[in-house]
């Protein structure tokens, strides 16, 4: 069975300090994709990244970066001088290959970034 | 232009009565979604359609009902409402949910309080 497991409820940091967000996952499939979603307080979810079991190669988009490593089980995110505008709740969430498509989500983690 | 939107936003309605909500995508994807996010803000799929057909029914109540009348339109009828289903309650598509690891992308939710 699926599982995403998001092990941190709240952290809260002052702005401009980095900040990794853990996400461990669990499925028997060896084709399985993984996303992180952002929920603000407005209360939307924006979609983040998506990465394939298949490609490891960590990823940077401006502030924010994703460790991938398959030998862990793990998708870490990272906020690098972190903003206020970055508080929000983050998902991280899990697709298999096979069957039809749906995403198990983590519990989240809920960011707080303090002036 | 939002690409899934859904109304209304807010919801606030007493115990059983009927509500709908509805929710329209303008990406062309083939897919549709309805998840549910509860009080403690996990996110769990309930149905999804692809081009106007039930792919998955997440054993949800009977008096939730899902509607697609073309496959930019996803609608859910909720019978019978009770003070469990106070919950946010989000649409989302992807281009095809039978090919997998395609991408989710949700609407703003819709909040719906039972009183």
């Amino acid at each position: 069975a699926q599982k995403v497991t998001q092990a941190q409820t709240e952290i809260s940091v002052v702005e401009k300090e980095d900040v990794t967000l853990d996400c461990v996952y669990e499925t028997r499939d060896t084709t399985y994709y993984l996303f992180w979603y952002k929920q603000p307080p407005s209360g939307e979810l924006v979609f983040l990244i998506r990465r394939n079991s298949f490609d490891e190669q960590n990823e940077i988009s401006g502030r924010y970066s994703w460790n991938f490593q398959k030998s862990t089980s793990s998708f870490n995110f990272t906020i690098t001088a972190s903003q206020v505008v970055d508080s929000a709740v983050y998902f991280c969430a899990l697709s298999e290959a096979g069957g039809a498509q749906k995403l198990v989500f983590g519990q989240g983690t809920r960011l707080t970034i303090n002036p | 232009d939002t690409a899934v939107s859904q109304t209304p936003k807010y919801l606030v309605t007493q115990m059983g009565n009927d509500k709908s909500i509805k929710c329209e995508q303008n990406l062309g994807h083939d897919t549709m979604y309805w998840y549910k996010q509860d009080s403690k803000k996990f996110l769990k799929i309930m149905f999804s359609y692809n081009n106007k057909e039930l792919i998955i029914n997440e054993t949800v109540p009977n008096r939730f009902s899902p509607k697609s009348p073309d496959k930019a339109h996803l609608n859910l009828h909720i019978n019978s409402l009770e003070l469990g289903d106070s919950a946010v309650y989000f649409c989302a598509s992807s281009q095809d949910s039978l090919i997998s690891g395609n991408t989710i992308y949700f609407g703003e939710g819709s909040w719906l309080t039972v009183v």
